[in-house]
């Protein structure tokens, strides 16, 4: 019965090598998000996607490419990563309505990448 | 462009102290506004949401805040801290209609008992 769940859960990996994180979420919901939150816990918003469509596309390498298969997924594949990309990445997924912005965004547990 | 301040990265309080953790935000029209908590190795959790309903807005594990329009506050408060209330506790800020949160930097809750 997991809301929003991440795949996986903790990543090891050399520099320069190229790895994907999967998210999936069973809300219903119809946008997804993309966050990083660097050593110091500071979180910042990398992609979001509505419907399929990429609707916000924050400043991130184009290493980083977001792709959504469907409205309930949201995959991270990172290229040439490098040592900077050591983070948790969280996922997230809310209901846009008409009202706009104040919906809650339900987050996902997070994949600790580490890149040696 | 909008954010929120958060002043303090460590706030300690006794168990059963009162904890206030302070937000204050910057936004060219009213905002919504957001208080989050992370556990150790968690995911975020909603605490509550200011959505211009109400100006006291209570959320979970006994935690409230109040909108200040004149103060651009939106601070949180609990009347008495409980040894499980220590987290990280993160204030964000949205206004796009698609809902791009924008998030303090974060307040470490240390309770001692």
């Amino acid at each position: 019965d997991t809301a929003v769940s991440q795949t996986p859960k903790y990543l090891v990996t050399q520099m320069g090598n190229d790895k994907s994180i999967k998210c999936e979420q069973n809300l219903g919901h119809d946008t997804m998000y993309w966050y990083k939150q660097d050593s110091k816990k500071f979180l910042k918003i990398m992609f979001s996607y509505n419907n399929k469509e990429l609707i916000i596309n924050e400043t991130v390498p184009n290493r980083f490419s977001p792709k959504s298969p469907d409205k309930a997924h949201l995959n991270l594949h990172i290229n040439s990563l490098e040592l900077g990309d050591s983070a948790v990445y969280f996922c997230a997924s809310s209901l846009h309505t008409d009202r706009g912005g104040g919906n809650e965004q339900f987050f996902g547990p997070g994949t600790r990448l580490t890149v040696l | 462009a909008q954010s929120v301040t958060q002043l303090g990265s460590h706030v300690s309080v006794s168990e059963g102290a009162l904890v206030l953790l302070r937000c204050n935000y910057s936004s060219s029209v009213p905002p919504y506004l957001f208080w989050y908590v992370q556990y150790p190795n968690q995911g975020l959790q909603l605490l509550l949401k200011y959505t211009s309903a109400a100006t006291l807005v209570k959320g979970i594990n006994g935690f409230e805040a109040e909108f200040k329009k004149s103060e651009t506050s939106f601070h949180l408060t609990k009347p008495s801290a409980h040894m499980s209330d220590a987290a990280e506790y993160f204030c964000a800020v949205s206004r796009s209609s698609f809902q791009k949160l924008v998030f303090g930097t974060g307040t470490r809750l240390l309770v001692s008992p």
